[in-house]
């Protein structure tokens, strides 16, 4: 079946613009995260949702980025101001949700470049 | 906080001989270490997984194992081949939360 996948796969923006990253989930999976891998910092989480709310918002890195979850399905990150630390692949992962489900599926990421 | 250590940065075999990947977690609440292998310009593939009630799982070639008291679990790949070769990643999560990532090794198999 389908995998997770998000858009864009590359982004290239200006210093100072806003961005907005887009992950869809494996259809039926309840939860849903966020994770930042770059070459000093390796792979990051930044945010969990169960369904369309986020217990664990502990690893956003500023108060320029947010995340949102619509319909407990798309789910998008959005970065304003953007800085050139930014820049990073942004992976999605999803997982079922259910009692005895630890597993995550990665989707390919974005590629986010700040110029 | 939460911490993994995963070593070596950097492993490389010949095909046909084994490959053994470790990692040493802080938090011993602990309870799910998943592998991932990342192919260039790919996400993160899930290969094998081990629960903390268990201390070996088996899958083909590849076998993972658990020490809960020493904190430490391990990757083996026996029978390398060629298309082994990528960035393996180890992880732990106390909860269905966040993945705490090991910070990859670079496996490269030569023929």
């Amino acid at each position: 079946g389908a995998g997770v996948s998000q858009s864009p796969s590359n982004k290239v923006t200006e210093k100072g613009k806003d961005v907005e990253l887009r992950c869809d989930p494996i259809s039926g999976h309840t939860a849903l995260y966020w994770y930042r891998q770059s070459l000093g910092q390796g792979l990051e989480f930044l945010i969990y949702f169960q369904g369309n709310s986020a217990p664990d918002k502990s690893g956003l890195p500023s108060d320029r980025f947010s995340a949102e979850r619509t319909g407990g399905s798309v789910s998008t990150l959005t970065i304003q101001r953007t800085q050139q630390e930014d820049s990073a692949v942004y992976l999605c992962a999803s997982s079922p949700g259910g009692a005895d489900s630890y597993e995550q599926y990665f989707g390919p990421g974005t590629r986010l470049t700040v110029t | 906080g939460e911490n993994v250590e995963q070593h070596p940065s950097t492993l490389s075999v010949q095909e046909g001989d084994s490959a053994v990947i470790k990692c040493t977690y802080s938090d011993s609440a602990s309870n799910y270490f998943p592998w991932y292998k990342q192919e260039l310009g790919k996400g993160p593939q899930l290969i094998i997984d081990i629960r903390s009630n268990v201390g070996e799982k088996k899958d083909q070639r590849i076998a993972v194992t658990l020490n809960k008291t020493a904190k430490h679990f391990s990757l083996h790949i026996t029978e390398t081949q060629p298309e082994d070769s990528a960035v393996y990643f180890c992880a732990a999560t106390t909860q269905r939360g966040k993945l705490i990532f090991g910070q990859g090794t670079e496996l490269s198999v030569k023929p």
